[in-house]
């Protein structure tokens, strides 16, 4: 059974400060893996899909980096703002099919604060 | 309407109730996703529809009932509920079973 953890669970820093968050799942086999946001209110926002082929992607001053081989993510955020205040998760999708689809499974989240 | 809607956004009920959610989508995807997510628990997905076919139930109580009328719209019937399936329940879709997700803002259940 995929089991995914995020580290840490809340995070509070100043303005501008650059950080990670870290992701990890316990099985490799992975179709792809995926990091998002929640806002209170807002649901949730695809921010980076990163395939399992792949190393690394980005977008503006988010990157994201993948090592399936040691079932690890991260992401990276460059220059943090009050308004990247959110709740960021990790998700990873497997290969097991069951009748068509692909199985999505969550970490308990990143709580993030930026303060001014 | 653009991306995918959820109505209503709240909604309490009481345990001998019987409530629909829905779900649209507008972003011509043909695979629809229910979502629980409880308080310091991780998201937890309870059906998936691919071209409105059920493919996925991952052990939901029959006091879920999912439907999908078309490929544009996703319904979740509940009936008899319990204190415990308070949660925000959120739909997603995706182009096929296996591509990247979208969410809706979710509907935030509270059974008294």
């Amino acid at each position: 059974k995929q089991e995914v953890t995020q580290i840490p669970a809340a995070l509070s820093v100043p303005e501008g400060e650059n950080l990670v968050l870290n992701c990890s799942f316990t099985d490799s086999a992975i179709y792809n893996l995926q990091w998002l946001r929640q806002d209170p209110g807002k649901g949730l926002t695809s921010l980076l899909l990163i395939q399992s082929s792949q190393r690394e992607q980005t977008s503006g001053r988010l990157n994201a980096s993948l090592d399936k081989s040691s079932g690890r993510s991260t992401l990276y955020i460059a220059a943090s703002q009050p308004g990247d205040s959110a709740t960021y998760l990790c998700a990873v999708r497997g290969y097991i099919l069951t009748g068509g689809g692909n199985k999505l499974t969550f970490g308990t989240g990143t709580q993030l604060k930026v303060e001014l | 309407e653009t991306g995918v809607t959820q109505t209503p956004r709240h909604l309490v009920m009481g345990m001998t109730n019987k409530k629909s959610l829905k779900c649209e989508q507008h972003l011509g995807h043909n695979a629809m996703y229910w979502y629980k997510q409880s308080a310091k628990k991780p998201l937890e997905l309870m059906f998936v529809y691919s071209l409105e076919e059920r493919v996925e139930n991952n052990s939901v109580p029959s006091r879920f009932s999912p439907e999908c009328p078309n490929s544009s719209h996703l319904f979740l019937h509940l009936h008899t509920l319990q204190p415990e399936d308070s949660a925000l329940y959120l739909c997603a879709s995706s182009q096929v079973a296996v591509n990247e997700q979208f969410f809706g803002p979710g509907t935030r259940l509270t059974v008294l």
